[in-house]
């Protein structure tokens, strides 16, 4: 079954230092998502994607964060000047199209910030 | 904006026992309800699903109901086994911002064997 795969699965940054987060969504996949998880705590949305622009945002999305299609496969999350409360999981996520909601989630990438 | 909230936080059951959890939501123009499931460690994964023109959705062990009037839902999990111990995560999409699935702060189910 394909998966959405995300690099690094860790890393760790000090504080103020710019981070960049890859994912490759699912081929055939037209919209694609960052949401984070601060450790114990829910799954919150970070912001959405399709058709090479921002579709959706939330509070958390400030002018510290941009996201980016490099390329046909690449979905990337830029975070420019880390701070302490960023630490979290970041999961990236796609789904097939706009009427179908079902989110395919990576694995996650581990971001701690020092 | 939409608010999802979810009770219990914690639940534990014995093995063969059900289990129930519940969710609320904020916004009436909510369509979508997901239930997503996150064993420790890893990524959330969708079990269930159902739209709001529908009342029940049944998968073999797992079914899930929808009051739209009262904007609750909930999860049903039937012979409950020690894999189904996980987080469990409802969520809700907004009709007007299918873009954005808003999740619930989570219960973690314990089946103890």
């Amino acid at each position: 079954e394909p998966e959405v795969t995300q690099t690094p699965s860790h890393q760790v940054t000090q504080m103020g230092q710019e981070v960049i987060l890859r994912c490759v969504p699912i081929s055939n996949h037209l919209y694609f998502y960052w949401y984070r998880q601060i450790l114990g705590q829910k799954v919150e949305f970070l912001v959405s994607f399709y058709n090479n622009e921002i579709s959706e945002k939330s509070e958390i999305f400030d002018d510290q964060f941009s996201v980016e299609r490099p390329d046909g496969s690449n979905f990337t999350l830029k975070i420019r000047s880390t701070k302490l409360e960023d630490s979290a999981m970041y999961f990236c996520a796609s789904s097939r199209d706009r009427g179908d909601e079902k989110l395919f989630f990576g694995s996650g990438t581990q971001l701690s910030v020092l | 904006g939409e608010n999802v909230e979810q009770h219990p936080s914690t639940l534990s059951v014995q093995e063969g026992d059900s289990a129930v959890i519940k969710c609320t939501y904020s916004d009436s123009a909510s369509n979508y309800f997901p239930w997503y499931k996150q064993e420790l460690g890893k990524r959330p994964q969708l079990i269930i699903d159902i739209r709001s023109n529908v009342g029940e959705k049944k998968d073999q062990r797992i079914a899930v109901t929808l009051n739209k009037t009262a904007k609750h839902f909930s999860l049903h999990i039937t012979e409950t086994q020690p894999e189904d111990s996980a987080v469990y995560f409802c969520a809700a999409t907004p009709k007007t911002s299918y873009d954005k699935v808003i999740f619930g702060p989570g219960t973690s189910l314990s089946v103890i064997p």
